[in-house]
């Protein structure tokens, strides 16, 4: 059973265009964490955002957390063929255990 | 070292065989996680050591599984008897303090059972 959702599961687009990533779950989560990773590598943790509603930006990457604590989402503006990875959220549930969604593999084009 | 480090970085086993799967986590960090990721999947949680103590061994599939981190620092995976569906990259996280700051993640540990 996955607790968080994610979509979409694969996503492929040219460069320079924007594109949006959701993650979604009907448990509500202290803090949700977006990761990055690349092939043969550990997650890379990109933001982590914690109010209700809370919107931080990382350069071209808009992460927003949903006033009900139970989904997020990541908007990339222009994209560019260095974005291209495997992107994850997880959740927080208590302090103790991160539940990660299964993930989106973004594929830029040039 | 700077980081999270594993080792071996890739391990073949036959089935049946055991296997021992090694983190060093970063110098100071209190918390230590392992995860299991299936290919094409997110990373599942396993254990979760705070120090020596293992707080959470709820993720760990089977009593083949067996985690410990004696010390407070490097710890250890093993699993027994490996079986074909083991198969997968196991990775460590560490911590400085409670999860909800960063965890960094080591490469893992790539583990076939042939």
């Amino acid at each position: 059973t996955q607790l968080l959702e994610q979509s979409p599961q694969f996503l492929s687009i040219q460069e320079g265009e924007n594109l949006t990533v959701y993650c979604n779950s009907s448990s509500v989560f202290s803090s949700l964490q977006w990761y990055r990773q690349e092939p043969g590598e550990g997650p890379v943790l990109l933001v982590t955002v914690v109010t209700g509603g809370e919107v931080k930006k990382l350069k071209r990457l808009t992460f927003q957390f949903g006033d009900a604590r139970k989904d997020s989402s990541l908007h990339i503006t222009a994209a560019q063929t260095g974005d291209t990875g495997l992107y994850l959220c997880a959740g927080a549930r208590g302090a103790q255990k991160l539940v990660f969604g299964q993930g989106t593999r973004l594929t830029i084009n040039p | 070292g700077a980081g999270v480090s594993q080792s071996p970085r890739y391990k073949v086993a036959k089935r049946g065989q055991d296997v021992a799967l090694r983190c060093d986590p970063i110098s100071g960090h209190v918390s230590l996680f392992w995860y299991q990721q299936a290919l094409g999947q997110g990373p599942e949680f396993l254990t979760y050591f705070q120090n020596e103590a293992q707080l959470d061994k709820s993720g760990l599939p089977s009593d083949r599984f067996f985690a410990e981190r004696p010390e407070g620092s490097v710890s250890t995976l093993k699993i027994q008897r490996t079986q074909q569906e083991d198969s997968a990259v196991y990775l460590c996280a560490s911590s400085l303090e409670k999860l909800n700051t960063e965890a960094f993640f080591g490469q893992g540990t790539r583990l076939t059972v042939v």
